[in-house]
């Protein structure tokens, strides 16, 4: 079964700090890995895309990283600041399927505190 | 102007109700999608539209009818609104390809309220 886990559900920081939102996959066949933030009342908006054969796609203080021989993703936000609170959806598309097969991880909210 | 527009923004019903919500897109895009977002913000798709043919049904009760009337609108009925159904609906938009790689463009929500 196609799942993406992410952890951890909840993270609280320090404005100015930085963190890592991690995001496992199982999704077969991999086409690519995309990250989403979603700020409160708003829909999701792309942060970064990665395929296959890349391992790491920077987004200004977003940098997210694909392992995928572990099928692992992690997304590094740095000198975080008040407008990062948000939740972090990371969505692993499969290849040669329907159009928009797509598997969504439950998220990571973030929140940063001043 | 706005990518993806939903209207309305919220709704408010009672049970037992029928209700629609209209999505517009003005990218250009052949894909449409509906998601459900409950309340623990777990985003879950419901239906994809391809050139107006549907894509993906993804166990959805039969009381929700997506209907794509062009490439630029994917409306969603609800009949016999439950309980249940109280949830923010998104509706997305994207170009098409086999690789699934282009960005998914979404609309601002739909908040819906069954009493």
């Amino acid at each position: 079964k196609n799942q993406v886990e992410q952890s951890p559900q909840s993270l609280i920081i320090l404005e100015g700090k930085n963190c890592t939102l991690q995001c496992n996959y199982t999704v077969s066949p991999f086409s690519n890995l995309r990250w989403y933030k979603q700020d409160t009342g708003r829909g999701p908006v792309s942060l970064t895309i990665m395929t296959f054969s890349e391992n790491t796609k920077s987004n200004g203080r977003y940098t997210a990283t694909l392992d995928a021989d572990t099928k692992q993703s992690s997304l590094h936000i740095t000198a975080s600041q008040l407008s990062d609170s948000a939740s972090y959806i990371c969505v692993v598309s499969l290849y040669n399927t329907n159009a928009g097969k797509s598997t969504f991880g439950d998220g990571t909210t973030l929140t940063v505190k001043p | 102007d706005t990518a993806v527009s939903q209207t309305p923004k919220y709704l408010v019903t009672q049970m037992g109700n029928d209700k629609s919500i209209k999505c517009e897109q003005n990218l250009g895009h052949d894909t449409m999608y509906w998601y459900k977002q409950d309340s623990k913000k777990f985003l879950k798709i419901m239906f994809s539209y391809n050139n107006k043919e549907l894509i993906i049904n993804e166990t959805v009760p039969n009381r929700f009818s997506p209907k794509s009337p062009d490439k630029a609108h994917l409306n969603l009925h609800i009949n016999s609104l439950e309980l249940g159904d109280s949830a923010v609906y998104f509706c997305a938009s994207s170009q098409a390809g086999v690789d699934n790689s282009y960005e998914q463009y979404f609309g601002p929500g739909t908040r819906l309220t069954v009493t």
